[in-house]
């Protein structure tokens, strides 16, 4: 257990659902961050937060909504997903955005859209 | 062409064996990271590096900022470094804000 905790490890939905991946922290990190990693690609950034402040947003589809309530919590709300949109989702954290290292990332959400 | 890139992409060994990983760098840095991902998805971080080398255990770290390029050793490798291992550099633009990854090795370590 690495302190960055992301539920489900799984998810399969279909495209007309709509479903939320959930990353929380008690690392007493103020920095938390959306990664996808598609296959044989290598890891993209998709979001960036700083004290529950959008900071970065990397040109994602809105179909992708992220949501940050506080330091401790990050959602990553999913609607109307293509299939080309299957990956797995990795949170990770950090103490500040521009501090170099001390990255703390989850297991991840392996994302199957059928 | 990647800012990051690695090779090779793919390595089998057999248990014992030396492996060496590369990595090279297009940007400027203020520093490089050594990550280690488990079948699952789970990533560790190995090592962050600015400048020289680093060992840990088995584990080798060694950066050529003039070269812009970084290695990875595994000594006496063993099935369970089987992963795929991932360079990634802060770059010096974004002011350390964020990731810039490579694609990947995919080591396996055969018993």
């Amino acid at each position: 257990e690495t302190g960055v905790t992301q539920t489900p490890r799984h998810l399969v939905m279909g495209m007309t659902n709509k479903k939320s991946l959930k990353c929380e922290q008690h690392l007493g990190h103020n920095a938390m961050y959306w990664y996808k990693q598609s296959a044989k690609k290598p890891l993209e950034l998709m979001f960036v937060y700083s004290l529950e402040e959008r900071v970065e947003n990397n040109s994602v589809p809105s179909r992708f909504s992220p949501e940050c309530p506080n330091s401790s919590h990050l959602f990553l709300h999913l609607h109307t997903l293509q299939p080309e949109d299957s990956a797995l989702y990795l949170c990770a954290s950090s103490q500040e955005v521009t501090r170099v290292g001390g990255y703390t990332f989850g297991s991840g959400t392996r994302l199957t859209v059928v | 062409k990647n800012e990051v890139e690695q090779s090779p992409q793919n390595l089998t060994a057999q248990e014992g064996e030396f492996i060496t990983i590369n990595c090279s760098y297009s940007v400027g840095i203020s520093a490089l990271h050594w990550l280690q991902q488990h079948p699952g998805g789970g990533i560790v971080s190995l090592f962050m590096l600015s400048s020289g080398k680093k060992k840990h255990g088995r584990l080798i770290a060694t950066i050529n900022i003039q070269e812009k390029h970084s290695s990875l050793h595994i000594t006496a490798s063993h099935p369970r470094d089987s992963a795929v291992y991932i360079c990634a550099v802060n770059s010096r633009d974004n002011y350390g804000q964020n990731f810039v990854f490579g694609p990947g090795t995919r080591l396996s370590v055969l018993p």
